[in-house]
């Protein structure tokens, strides 16, 4: 069957620390993936997408890398920030319909001071 | 800036009730979605819309209708409401397939 899966259980990491974040898929081909950032009781919130063919991608303190191979792609925030802490979302886009892009149930990040 | 505004932010309805969800986007925007949110599952997709007076069904459509007669507004009805749709409901717009996707702030809607 088709899945998307990210950590379930909730990421701790220290201030200024680097925290990476996982998105695992399978039986799908993407054409690429998407992160954004959800706040509770907010709307997600689009950060980064990354292509197929592009190994990595970034902005400002933020990277994600897309293995096809593996099937997965990784978050990273570096230096983090208290401010940094929220649920993270990586979402796929898949090539059989660029319409129906298909979300990971998120991981949430708390970075303590 | 307002992007994609939703209506109302919260509702309360009783089992049989029906009731409409307004989005609204000013990016001119020619993609929108309404998703379904759940503790422990992805954002789930119940209608799109490729563009002004077209819809098409997504990954959880029963139970739900849309409407998209105007380019900036994509309606979602219940009509018949149930229990099982008790949820936190989410309009996005895109660009282009597959760009980043501008999301409301969303309904919570509890049927009763």
């Amino acid at each position: 069957s088709q899945k998307i899966e990210q950590n379930s259980e909730a990421l701790n990491i220290q201030e200024g620390k680097t925290a990476t974040l996982t998105c695992n898929y399978t039986n799908y081909s993407p054409a690429y993936l998407q992160w954004y950032r959800q706040d509770p009781g907010r709307g997600p919130v689009f950060l980064l997408l990354i292509r197929e063919n592009e190994k990595e991608k970034r902005k400002e303190r933020l990277k994600v890398t897309f293995d096809t191979t593996l099937k997965q792609s990784l978050f990273h925030i570096t230096a983090s920030q208290p401010a940094d802490s929220a649920t993270y979302l990586c979402a796929l886009v898949p090539y059989s319909s660029a319409s129906k892009i298909i979300f990971g149930s998120g991981t949430r990040l708390s970075i303590r001071p | 800036n307002a992007g994609v505004t939703q209506t109302p932010k919260f509702r309360v309805l009783k089992t049989g009730q029906s009731m409409t969800l307004l989005c609204a986007q000013d990016m001119n925007h020619e993609y929108m979605y309404w998703y379904r949110q759940d503790p422990g599952m992805g954002l789930r997709l119940i209608h799109y819309s490729v563009g002004e007076g077209t819809t098409a069904k997504g990954e959880v459509p029963d139970g739900y209708n849309v409407s998209r007669l105007k380019k900036q507004n994509f309606l979602l009805g219940l009509e018949s409401a149930a229990p099982s749709q008790t949820s936190v409901y989410f309009c996005a717009s895109s660009f282009q397939q597959g760009s980043g996707y501008t999301f409301g702030s969303g309904t919570r809607l509890t049927v009763v």
